[in-house]
């Protein structure tokens, strides 16, 4: 089974601190998403990546970067946090049809 | 704009009956519809999924439903169980890159 991990299940962060969330998939996935998840507005998508080196903004992607060195890790970046960045994340990966999720990082901005 | 509308947001439905989770769309460009479910602190997985050349697909006690014509889909799920307790999303994806709905919290009573 293709596997995604986040590298933190549970943040808490300042405001106006730099943040990093991990995203390591196992099975050679050319493209990978980061999405936050908020009551009632469901799924939302923030970047993608088609391929290493490759970035492409999604529906929100105010506020927030990526990097994609190599084909595994995709990493989003909060560049200077906000308490309305409090939110789930998720990571996923896919080759083609259908998603495989990371269990997702629930960030606190404090 | 939303790309996905489901519906209802919550749905409570005791052990044995019928559950069924509405979602509609505009872009006709959507070529897959998935459902994926999600239990609380893990990430969504994909449940069922299907294309716009059928009308509907059955997996063990889940159908989905598509209406071309009306641009909706539904989920059904039979005999439900507690265990089928968990957030519901549908999506529609073309070109690799999904849109969700807001998500729908079912709830099976023993």
């Amino acid at each position: 089974d293709v596997k995604v991990t986040q590298s933190s299940r549970y943040l808490v962060k300042r405001t106006g601190e730099k943040v990093f969330l991990e995203c390591v998939q196992d099975m050679d996935h050319e493209n990978m998403f980061w999405y936050r998840q908020d009551p009632g507005l469901g799924l939302r998508l923030i970047y993608f990546s088609y391929d290493v080196k490759m970035k492409e903004k999604g529906d929100i992607p105010e506020g927030y970067s990526v990097s994609r060195e190599k084909k595994e890790r995709f990493s989003l970046i909060l560049e200077s946090a906000s308490t309305n960045q409090t939110s789930m994340y998720l990571c996923a990966s896919s080759l083609g049809e259908g998603y495989t999720f990371g269990s997702g990082t629930r960030l606190t901005v404090v | 704009q939303q790309q996905v509308k489901q519906s209802p947001q919550s749905l409570i439905v005791q052990k044995g009956g019928i559950s069924i989770i509405n979602c509609a769309y505009e872009n006709t460009a959507f070529d897959y519809f998935p459902w994926y479910q999600q239990f609380p602190g893990k990430g969504p997985a994909l449940l069922i999924a299907i294309r716009p050349d059928v009308s509907e697909k059955k997996e063990g006690r889940f159908t989905i439903s598509f209406n071309k014509s009306a641009k909706q889909f539904s989920l059904h799920i039979m005999d439900s169980q507690p265990g089928d307790s968990a957030t519901y999303f549908c999506a529609a994806s073309n070109f690799n890159k999904f849109y969700f709905g807001s998500g729908t919290k079912l709830n099976v009573k023993p």
